[in-house]
């Protein structure tokens, strides 16, 4: 089963907002990874977590926070977000972090700031 | 860090020809080259991927070919069907990282007319 599960699929929220994104995998993956995708664009990696630990950030503004409450979850918590951050946020997982691993997406969160 | 080029940005065809997507990168320590096909609204869906000790792979109706030396691999579908019709994304994998960093390539939209 190669399955990365988000929730919600939709998300409107306003700039003083708080919501969380939601993704869940039972590959039994070590790595989770998010990522932003704008409209015509590929994907831009945001956070990696290995090991349920944070191993990468890039550069991300602290209006998002990720959170790996165990292996099979992986939570962004939005806040005070900009109309600039709409757009697709997808969720992956691989079985390790090391590279030549395939990472599957999950189906993302379309949000919308307004 | 690496960098991937891909071309071309459009490719339109008729259904049953073939379609040849290239891309280089810049890191010759790359590893892993995988390839994802996004429909209109869907997830990136990981559809080959070859790593750097084969220089060929197929699966049916697609093939993936890496040249290491003049770092670069191609994708070929051949017999195209209109549902062959999305935005197809090459990555690539660093071979100094150890956390899965994917660089994607900016994206083919392929259209198959019927």
């Amino acid at each position: 089963d190669t399955e990365v599960t988000q929730t919600p699929k939709h998300l409107v929220m306003g700039m003083t907002n708080k919501k969380s994104l939601k993704c869940e995998q039972h590959m039994g993956h070590r790595a989770m990874y998010w990522y932003k995708q704008k409209a015509k664009k590929p994907p831009e990696l945001m956070f990696v977590y290995s090991y349920e630990k944070l191993s990468i950030n890039e550069s991300v503004p602290s209006r998002f926070s990720p959170e790996c409450p165990n292996s099979s979850l992986l939570n962004l918590h939005l806040h005070a977000l900009q109309p600039e951050d709409s757009a697709l946020y997808l969720c992956a997982s691989s079985n390790r972090t090391s590279g030549r691993t395939e990472q599957y997406f999950g189906p993302g969160t379309r949000l919308t700031v307004t | 860090g690496e960098n991937v080029e891909q071309h071309p940005s459009t490719l339109s065809v008729q259904e049953g020809d073939s379609a040849v997507i290239k891309c280089t990168y810049s890191d010759s320590a790359s590893n892993y080259f995988p390839w994802y096909k996004q429909e209109l609204g869907k997830r990136p869906q990981l559809i080959i991927d070859i790593r750097s000790n084969v220089g060929e792979k197929k699966d049916q109706r697609i093939a993936v070919t890496l040249n290491k030396t003049a770092k670069h691999f191609s994708l070929h579908i051949t017999e195209t069907q209109p549902e062959d019709s999305a935005v197809y994304f090459c990555a690539a994998i660093g071979g100094g990282t150890s956390y899965g960093k994917l660089t994607f390539g900016q994206g083919t939209i392929l259209t198959v007319h019927p």
